[in-house]
């Protein structure tokens, strides 16, 4: 079974309509990261939370909203979805322990492709 | 001016060719992360380095942390190590670390 899962896979959508990504993991790590990835542009940083009770806002915050359910659940909405959010999106997980920098390695989701019409 | 860039943007070569993909930044970082993403779009970390080399079979990351600058090297290349390569460093930003990523190498390695 993979480590970082997220639902759905792929989502067509219309203008307006609310829209949860969910990411789940097993890793059991503390930190997890959501991210989308346009064409020809680096990933970027959505939301990311350090724990159950931690949530900060990354470069590309407006439009979207998060929760942290669980210590291996974070979910990513779109409260009104517009067509520029048609994107791949990515869920990521990192251990981060303090020390050393090489606990920062990030572990992917398989991605969600939405489309927004 | 971005602050990770990769070169080259396309890079296609025979099977069998030893193939270097550079990875430059221009603010001091924690560490450098190489990603590879396939085809099909899933993301799988390759290394996670702060400094010297590290090699996991045909893949050697090397960081020189003093110039600002990481390689990805691949030995013998292969068709199936067609995939796009990431580069990501780690940057402070107040109490946070944060990955800031290049835009990726696209690799094409022909039989």
């Amino acid at each position: 079974d993979a480590d970082v899962t997220q639902t759905p896979r792929n989502r067509i959508t219309k203008t307006g309509k609310r829209i949860m990504l969910e990411c789940s993991q097993t890793k059991g790590h503390d930190r997890m990261y959501w991210y989308r990835q346009d064409p020809g542009l680096g990933l970027r940083l959505i939301y990311y939370s350090f724990d159950v009770k931690d949530i900060n806002k990354g470069e590309i915050s407006d439009g979207y909203s998060v929760s942290r359910q669980a210590q291996a659940k974070f979910s990513l909405s779109l409260e009104s979805a517009i067509p520029n959010q048609t994107a791949l999106y990515f869920c990521a997980t990192s251990d981060g322990a303090r020390g050393l920098a090489e606990n920062n390695e990030q572990f992917f989701g398989p991605g969600t492709r939405l489309t927004v019409l | 001016k971005n602050e990770v860039e990769q070169s080259p943007q396309n890079l296609t070569a025979q099977e069998g060719e030893f193939i270097t993909i550079n990875c430059s930044y221009s603010v001091g970082i924690s560490a450098l992360h190489w990603l590879q993403q396939h085809p099909g779009g899933g993301i799988v970390s390759l290394f996670m380095l702060s400094s010297g080399k590290k090699k996991h079979g045909r893949l050697i990351a090397t960081i020189n942390i003093q110039e600002k600058h990481s390689s990805l090297h691949i030995t013998a290349s292969h068709p199936r190590d067609s995939a796009v390569y990431i580069c990501a460093a780690l940057i402070s930003s107040g109490s946070a670390r944060q990955l800031t990523f290049g835009s990726g190498t696209q690799l094409t390695v022909l039989p």
